[in-house]
C-alpha cells in the first residue's frame, strides 16, 4: 500500500499569513506524529495523535500552532500568523499503534516564510 | 530532557570501508531508533532496539543500556549509503515522543 504522504511538498508564504499542512498516514495506522526539522538539525517533536485525540502536544512551540485529526486518519497542522522562524521542513509519521512500533515517515513539507 | 549526541558529525569514507556511527544519550530510555535521511528529506527507519544487537543486510545496530550508548555499523560501504544517519530515543512513560540527535552526514566515495 501507499506510504505516508504530505501536501504540499513546498509552501512559500509571507510573514503573518496562515498555512495548513496536510498529512495522510498509512491506512490503519492509529498513531500519527508531527515533527519539525530546521536546517542542519535533527527533527523535533511537535504533537502526537492516538486516533482522533492529541495524546501529547507538549512539543508545539506556542499557541500559533494547532493540529487536528477529526476522523482519526488525515491530520492537518495549522500555523497562524507565520513568522520567519517557522521556516523548516515539517515531517509527519505514522505507526500501527504507539510506543513500541516503528514509525513510517512522510517526505515532509518544506515551509518557507518570507 | 534527554540529550542525544552523535559522533562524528560528518564522515567521509571510501567504498568498501567499515563505518561506525555513535550515539550517546543522557537519560534512561525504552527504545532507540536509527533512521536514514536522504537528500530531499525522506526518512527511513532502519532499526528500533531496546537491547542487544540487530542486523539487517550490511547494517548492524548495537546498544549498551548501562553505558547509554548505541552504535550503527555499515559493512562494505557503498556510495548509495551516503545519507544522514539519525539516532532517536524514546524515554519510558512518554508513550510517543522521540528525541533526535542532530545526525551524522556520511559520504561514501568510489
Amino acid at each position: 500500500g501507499a506510504g505516508v504522504s504530505q501536501t504540499p511538498s513546498n509552501k512559500v508564504t509571507e510573514k503573518g499569513k496562515y498555512v495548513e499542512l496536510r498529512c495522510d498516514p498509512i491506512s490503519g495506522h492509529t498513531a500519527l506524529y508531527w515533527y519539525r526539522q530546521s536546517l542542519g538539525q535533527g527533527p523535533e517533536f511537535l504533537i502526537y495523535f492516538q486516533g482522533t485525540g492529541a495524546a501529547d502536544d507538549s512539543g508545539l512551540p506556542n499557541d500559533r500552532f494547532f493540529a487536528v485529526r477529526p476522523e482519526g486518519s488525515v491530520s492537518t497542522l495549522k500555523i497562524q500568523r507565520t513568522e520567519r522562524g517557522d521556516s523548516a521542513v515539517y515531517l509527519c509519521a505514522s505507526s500501527l499503534l504507539h510506543n513500541y512500533n516503528e514509525q513510517f515517515f512522510g517526505p515532509g513539507t518544506r515551509l518557507t516564510v518570507l | 530532557k534527554n540529550e542525544v549526541e552523535q559522533s562524528p558529525q560528518n564522515l567521509t569514507a571510501q567504498e568498501g570501508e567499515f563505518i561506525t556511527i555513535n550515539c550517546s544519550y543522557s537519560v534512561g530510555i525504552s527504545a532507540l531508533h536509527w533512521l536514514q535521511q536522504h537528500p530531499g528529506g525522506g526518512i527511513v527507519s532502519l532499526f528500533m532496539l531496546s537491547s542487544g544487537k540487530k542486523k539487517h543486510g550490511r547494517l548492524i545496530a548495537t546498544i549498551n543500556i548501562q553505558e547509554k550508548h548505541s552504535s550503527l555499523h555499515i559493512t562494505a560501504s557503498h556510495p548509495r549509503d551516503s545519507a544522514v544517519y539519525i539516532c532517536a530515543v524514546r524515554e519510558p512513560g512518554t508513550a510517543s515522543k522521540l528525541t533526535f540527535g542532530t545526525g551524522t552526514r556520511l559520504q561514501v566515495t568510489l
